[in-house]
């Protein structure tokens, strides 16, 4: 069955350490994104591709970073710059880059800082 | 810029009818979403709207748009407890670009 696959599913970090949250898709879908989710705040949006090799800054990408290689994957590296990781993590894919529907979302990471 | 705006908290009884309400702010919205999280899970989409569309329905989901006031409304008759969980509303600009933007979520609890 085609998916978005994000692992791990829970996640520490000590203070100080940068840590990657891998998603990957088997969907054929051209853009992916990261949000990141707080009790209370919705979501909010880290990093977005449209294309292989390509990314954007989201809402509150500082802190982070992002790397598209690859169609099928695009990891998140949450950076010892980031003061106040602990969050759930999302990833999402959608067909093409200029629609918006057909979002298809993973089942999130959630990391906490130790 | 954009913004989705929700009420944080519902509360009904088995049976009953929920109606979640979002306000937008972005006009020029071409889709309007609604998505369904539950605990400790991604988020799944339940319906969308285009913009040039007044109502939508779909089994137990009735999706109302008024585009005047920029009003958005998630109606699910006969809750279940199995519908218990956070429900998102999300717009797209027109803009071209595929991000969504999302409210703040409200948390339905469906009692017995």
């Amino acid at each position: 069955d085609g998916g978005i696959t994000q692992s791990p599913k829970y996640l520490f970090r000590k203070e100080g350490q940068n840590v990657t949250l891998s998603c990957e898709q088997n969907l054929n879908h051209d853009a992916m994104y990261w949000y990141r989710q707080d009790p209370g705040q919705g979501l909010r949006l880290i990093y977005y591709s449209q294309i292989v090799n390509d990314f954007q800054k989201g809402d509150i990408a500082e802190g982070y970073s992002v790397s598209r290689e690859k169609k099928e994957s695009f990891p998140l590296t949450v950076t010892s710059a980031q003061k106040n990781p602990t969050a759930f993590y999302l990833c999402a894919s959608t067909p093409g880059r200029w629609q918006s529907y057909g979002y298809t979302f993973g089942s999130g990471t959630r990391l906490t800082v130790v | 810029g954009e913004d989705v705006e929700q009420s944080l908290f519902l509360s009904v009884r088995e049976g009953d009818s929920s109606v979640i309400n979002c306000t937008y702010t972005d006009s020029s919205s071409t889709y309007l979403y609604w998505y369904k999280q539950e605990p400790g899970a991604g988020l799944q989409l339940l319906t969308y709207i285009f913009s040039n569309m007044d109502m939508k329905q779909d089994q137990r989901l009735t999706v109302l748009l008024n585009k005047k006031d920029k009003h958005l409304s998630l109606r699910i008759a006969d809750t279940q407890t199995g519908d218990s969980a956070i429900y998102f509303c999300a717009e797209s600009p027109s803009s071209g670009y595929s991000t969504l933007t999302f409210g703040k979520g409200t948390m339905l609890l469906v009692s017995p």
